[in-house]
């Protein structure tokens, strides 16, 4: 059974940082590339960063890029954001999602069930 | 910077028929935006139905089809059913500046 499952989500200070993490199972975490998505409070879900399978490839959003970080270890299934110089704005449930085969279509099957992020003071 | 935009809400009665459509600002919605569809329910996180405009995973029922329709990316819904009530997201992959979702859409069965 394939199993996504978000940690290291909490309360953070504004400009404060956070690292979360995705650990996989059920699944050959090498052979996917994996997207971030996350959904502020009453509104609707915002992608914000994908990697390749090897991790040579990285996009993020707008909103994130120059603060956020995607990784991911291959050895530890386990996929990462590093969140740096948070922002109210940032906060969250992020979930991290399972892309399908990019070679065939860029989509998403997969979802785990989120880590909430607060960004306060 | 592209917005993706889908109605904000419809209505539809059990049993009935209902097309929800993805528009981006950009132009047409083609094949190669490999649009996604999502419904997501209070609470929970978001479960994939369509892939690339009009494929279902293996626990998608079959009354929800994609496609694309006079530019847009579409989910119609055949014989709704109260469990369908849920917001629906669409997904749009613009390359390398990565995905964008569309607003959503709640769908009210009544």
């Amino acid at each position: 059974e394939v199993q996504l499952v978000e940690s290291g989500g909490d309360l953070v200070q504004p400009g404060g940082s956070l690292r979360l993490s995705c650990a996989i199972s059920g699944f050959t975490f090498s052979n996917y590339e994996m997207s971030w998505v996350r959904q502020a409070p009453g509104m609707g879900l915002e992608w914000i960063s994908y990697i390749s399978r090897s991790g040579r490839t990285i996009y993020y959003a707008d909103s994130v890029k120059g603060r956020f970080t995607i990784s991911r270890d291959n050895g530890k299934n386990s996929l990462y954001l590093q969140m740096n110089s948070l922002r109210a704005e940032d906060t969250a449930i992020y979930y991290c999602a399972r892309m399908m085969d990019m070679a065939v279509t860029a989509s998403v099957d997969y979802w785990g069930q989120g880590t909430p992020v607060t960004v306060s003071s | 910077q592209t917005v993706v935009t889908q109605q904000p809400s419809l209505t539809v009665s059990p049993g009935g028929t209902v097309t929800l459509t993805c528009a981006s600002s950009a132009g047409a919605v083609t094949s190669y935006h490999f649009p996604n569809w999502f419904q997501q329910k209070p609470g929970q996180p978001p479960r994939t139905l369509i892939y690339s405009t009009s494929n279902r995973h293996s626990w998608t029922p079959a009354r929800f089809s994609g496609s694309l329709l006079g530019g847009k990316a579409a989910l119609t819904l055949s014989g709704v059913q109260p469990e369908d009530e849920a917001e629906y997201y669409c997904l749009l992959y613009l390359g390398g500046a990565g995905w964008i979702f569309g607003g959503g859409t709640y769908l009210t069965v009544l």
